[in-house]
């Protein structure tokens, strides 16, 4: 089981850009969320889904973020016309549903120039 | 319990010694803790979890102590090395088997001195 895949690594956008981040779950879970973080900061919680469901998107904004998780395929979250502070890195974490730990990705920095 | 826009606080500790992480949770009604470990440029990850029906739990090196009466946790790390360095995470999730979301605690950043 390779864990929870995220890519790219790093991705660098220019502002008014579209950002793609993909986050493939553990096998065999079907919840994933999505958090943001800054240097020295905590974990932000941006969107909660299960497979072509969104449970939560109360931490993510409600312009140019959007975030989907389809039947087939990996978790997409999709930033639109990025501006510099969209700059930080985002974290996938998935979960079983029967256990209630989270496994996360290694993250997506992004970068805004 | 979500950190947001707060720059981490700092735990300084000499290599050999105990340290002893706190953390405050929210929510009387939670039932499950854990403590996650992000080292720097990684995603976090895993350490210790607990049940509310319990007060301690113990792991390698690691300990984790439940206070429901005073919402209080702690994880502590015996013999800390410099691996250890890393940013410590709390998370608590509520009572109820339709509740899956873990609420995160804002971080503290271990720091071992040689």
């Amino acid at each position: 089981n390779a864990g929870v895949m995220q890519n790219p690594r790093h991705l660098v956008r220019r502002r008014g850009q579209e950002a793609r981040l993909r986050c493939s779950p553990m096998k065999g879970h079907s919840h994933v969320y999505w958090y943001r973080q800054l240097p020295e900061e905590g974990l932000k919680f941006m969107v909660y889904l299960q497979k072509e469901n969104i449970i939560d998107e109360s931490g993510m904004p409600k312009e140019r973020f959007s975030a989907e998780f389809p039947k087939e395929g990996p978790s997409i979250l999709r930033i639109q016309q990025v501006v510099r502070g969209d700059s930080a890195a985002y974290f996938c974490a998935s979960q079983s549903g029967t256990d209630y730990g989270y496994t996360f990705g290694s993250g997506t920095r992004l970068t805004v120039v | 319990g979500e950190s947001v826009g707060l720059h981490l606080p700092t735990l300084s500790v000499q290599e050999g010694d105990n340290s002893i992480i706190n953390c405050a949770y929210s929510n009387s009604a939670s039932d499950y803790f854990i403590w996650y470990k992000q080292e720097s440029g990684k995603g976090p990850q895993f350490i210790i979890d607990i049940r509310s029906n319990m007060d301690k739990r113990q792991g390698q090196r690691v300990t984790v102590l439940l206070n429901k009466t005073v919402k209080h946790l702690s994880l502590q790390i015996a013999a800390t090395q410099p691996g250890d360095s890393a940013v410590y995470f709390c998370a608590e999730k509520l009572d109820g088997d339709s509740n899956y979301q873990l609420i995160w605690g804002a971080g503290t950043k271990l720091i071992i001195k040689p």
